[in-house]
């Protein structure tokens, strides 16, 4: 059965803080990883897609990496409007499973 | 962009109700999901759908079933609500086969009284 494990559970972070959210995962026949954005009350919004191991991807302050057994976001110097539940999920042909998210907060 | 409309963003009903819950996407995607979202569980997979009439179990079927009659609706339906079935419901529509890139309705939040 695939597994997504995600850590930490919450972060806080002041304004310009640096940090990374980590996603660990076991999956047969991987076809890609992928982080999504969830705002309180909102579903979630598609950020990157990764396929293979060294991939990396980025989007403003944030930059997601994949090795083969875990992924990871960084968040570079944060601002408030960065702050939301950052979740992972993998794919398996058809099937897309997800962890159970990091939730940011990012304090002026 | 891709929208993903749900029926409702809140409902409440009692126990014991069937209850029907439905996406509808405007993008002609063949991929469609249902998932119910809990705190410190994540999203949970209840059904998917290929294509249309056909249906796949997810991680979390029993208690619900679906309908796709049409390419673009894709329905929840809750036979005999219980309480422990209250949650954010997210449908989800998929770009393509390699997964990934779903986009999502804005969720129905369920209480079952």
């Amino acid at each position: 059965e695939d597994q997504v494990t995600q850590s930490p559970e919450a972060l806080r972070l002041q304004e310009g803080e640096s940090s990374s959210l980590n996603c660990s995962y076991t999956v047969s026949g991987l076809r890609g990883l992928f982080w999504y954005r969830q705002d309180p009350g909102k579903g979630p919004e598609f950020l990157f897609t990764l396929y293979s191991a060294g991939e990396e991807k980025e989007k403003e302050r944030l930059k997601a990496t994949l090795t083969k057994k875990e992924s990871f976001l960084h968040i570079t110097a944060p601002k408030p409007e960065d702050s939301a539940t950052y979740l992972c999920a993998v794919s398996n042909d058809y099937k897309l499973s997800f962890g159970a998210g990091t939730t940011v907060t990012v304090r002026a | 962009d891709v929208k993903v409309t749900q029926s409702s963003r809140y409902l409440v009903k009692r126990t014991g109700e069937k209850v029907f819950l439905e996406c509808v996407q405007d993008m002609d995607h063949e991929n469609m999901f249902w998932y119910r979202q809990d705190p410190g569980l994540g999203l949970r997979l209840i059904y998917f759908s290929y294509d249309v009439k056909m249906k796949e179990k997810g991680d979390i079927p029993e208690g619900y079933s679906v309908s796709r009659e049409k390419k673009e609706r894709f329905s929840l339906i809750l036979e005999s609500a219980s309480t422990n079935q209250t949650s954010m419901y997210l449908c989800a529509s998929l770009v393509d086969r390699a997964g990934g890139k779903a986009f999502f309705g804005q969720g129905t939040r369920l209480t079952v009284v």
